[in-house]
């Protein structure tokens, strides 16, 4: 499975959006990324999954350019309950294989008032 | 519908005892997948089950066990319990194996503390 790298934290304030990249440099072609959120004493959310250029849904965005060694998360207008660590995963989507998911440290999201 | 349920919540233990924990996936999903989190060493996988088999495991010691039974429903045993493995239990369940390539949806945990 490929190694993610992403920041150790990031702080930032209600209403403003906010930009979480991973690198992800030995991605393979049917690999995936997918993000999830986690609260504290919570399993992991999902949030959103793509393969490249842009994926949107109702609650974020991910960008990924064509080299694919890298995403971004992207959450509009976050709030305070937003505050979370948010994971990126990378894996293949070969149906049956038996692939397990592997987090890596995470980003801890602040949001601040 | 119902959501992954994980029982029980929270569990202390003494060591050298062993503990099961139970996960109920959400009806229709076959694939049931278990991981231990630590504030130390993070989210860590512990093995999946698919239609009762177990289809991949991670490097745990063989004190940690589980199975799957027909109705999907999963369970994992630690026997001979050491302070280490304090952690937070992840149930993680899905249509398919290899949770990667679709939705996985996290039970909420067990919180198991070994005095």
């Amino acid at each position: 499975l490929a190694k993610t790298t992403q920041p150790i934290s990031m702080d930032s304030y209600e209403g403003q959006e906010v930009n979480i990249t991973c690198s992800h440099n030995n991605i393979a072609t049917n690999d995936y990324i997918t993000w999830y959120q986690q609260f504290p004493s919570q399993g992991p959310r999902f949030i959103i999954q793509g393969y490249k250029t842009k994926v949107t849904n109702e609650v974020a965005s991910l960008f990924i350019p064509a080299d694919r060694k890298s995403s971004t998360l992207s959450l509009p207008r976050v709030s305070l309950s937003d505050t979370a660590v948010y994971y990126c995963l990378v894996g293949d989507m070969g149906s049956g294989s038996a692939r397990q998911l592997t987090f890596g440290s995470g980003t801890q999201l602040t949001v601040l008032p | 519908k119902a959501g992954v349920t994980q029982t029980p919540r929270y569990l202390i233990k003494t060591r050298g005892q062993q503990v099961t924990l139970s996960c109920s996936p959400i009806s229709g999903h076959r694939s049931v997948s278990w991981y231990q989190q630590t504030p130390g060493q993070g989210l860590q996988f512990l093995f999946e089950y698919f239609s009762e088999t177990q289809r991949n495991k991670g490097n745990f010691p063989g004190r940690f066990s589980g199975r799957q039974f027909s109705n999907s429903r999963s369970e994992m045993n630690v026997s001979t319990l050491e302070l280490g493995d304090s952690a937070l239990y992840l149930c993680a369940s899905s249509l398919v194996p290899g949770a990667v390539n679709t939705e996985a949806f996290f039970g909420q945990g067990t919180r198991l503390t070994v005095v």
